[in-house]
């Protein structure tokens, strides 16, 4: 149980187009889902926490018009990375919550030239 | 403000031998504490979490961690490495009583390499 799926799992995209990223709890209903970016060799890094029926909170220094959240229904969040540059390419990883305990998507890959 | 310090970024065993990974926690209130796994290019994995009650937890293939609240760790082992363990390791904490519940602090990750 507690399956979160990610779509795409890897995008490369040209500079100043919107690439969407689709996170799916596949077995529970997740009201609370965050996003994270996690760059090289490097932890992960909180960027928001997405509400279903609410706006997101994003953490400070993450841009909330760059980087748009959706939570429109209980299983689907999406994540909008909007006129993207090469600094935003990263690996994206979403979860969803049950409790005290996160679980992941696989993440995505994001290339941005 | 919670915090985690995993002490060591990168362990390498031989295959068989002892894993121990580290992590000391900071929280304000009483944490609960994950391990996760990550391979590359993957999301992360559960291993083993600790909320209430029993103090040593034991996870999936066989790792085992211990809440030790006066030494403020939470200890990763595995009694006998095994080549498919290679992969990253995360400790985290979840500030539980505080109003960021369900928000995960993450330590710096250690790599885990396994020799033949």
């Amino acid at each position: 149980g507690a399956v979160v799926s990610q779509h795409p799992s890897r995008v490369i995209c040209k500079s100043g187009t919107s690439v969407k990223i689709e996170c799916r709890s596949l077995d529970f209903q997740a009201t609370t889902m965050f996003w994270y970016r996690q760059f090289p060799k490097k932890s992960l890094m909180l960027m928001a926490t997405s509400n279903e029926g609410s706006k997101a909170t994003y953490e400070q220094g993450v841009e909330k018009d760059k980087f748009l959240i959706n939570h429109a229904s209980l299983t689907l969040s999406t994540l909008t990375v909007t006129s993207a540059h090469p600094e935003d390419s990263s690996f994206y990883i979403c979860s969803g919550r049950i409790g005290e305990t996160q679980y992941f998507g696989p993440g995505t890959r994001l290339l941005v030239l | 403000a919670q915090s985690v310090t995993q002490l060591g970024s990168h362990v390498s065993v031989s295959e068989g031998a002892l894993v121990l990974l580290r992590c000391n926690y900071s929280s304000s209130v009483p944490p609960y504490l994950f391990w996760y796994v990550q391979y590359p290019n993957q999301g992360l994995q559960l291993l083993l979490k600790y909320t209430t009650g029993a103090t040593l937890v034991k996870g999936i293939n066989g790792f085992e961690a211990e809440f030790k609240k006066s030494e403020t760790s939470f200890h990763l082992t595995k009694p006998s490495a095994h080549m498919s363990d290679a992969a990253e390791y995360f400790c985290a904490v979840n500030d539980a009583g505080g109003t960021s519940y369900g928000k995960l602090t993450f330590g710096q990750g250690t790599i885990l390499t396994v020799h033949p």
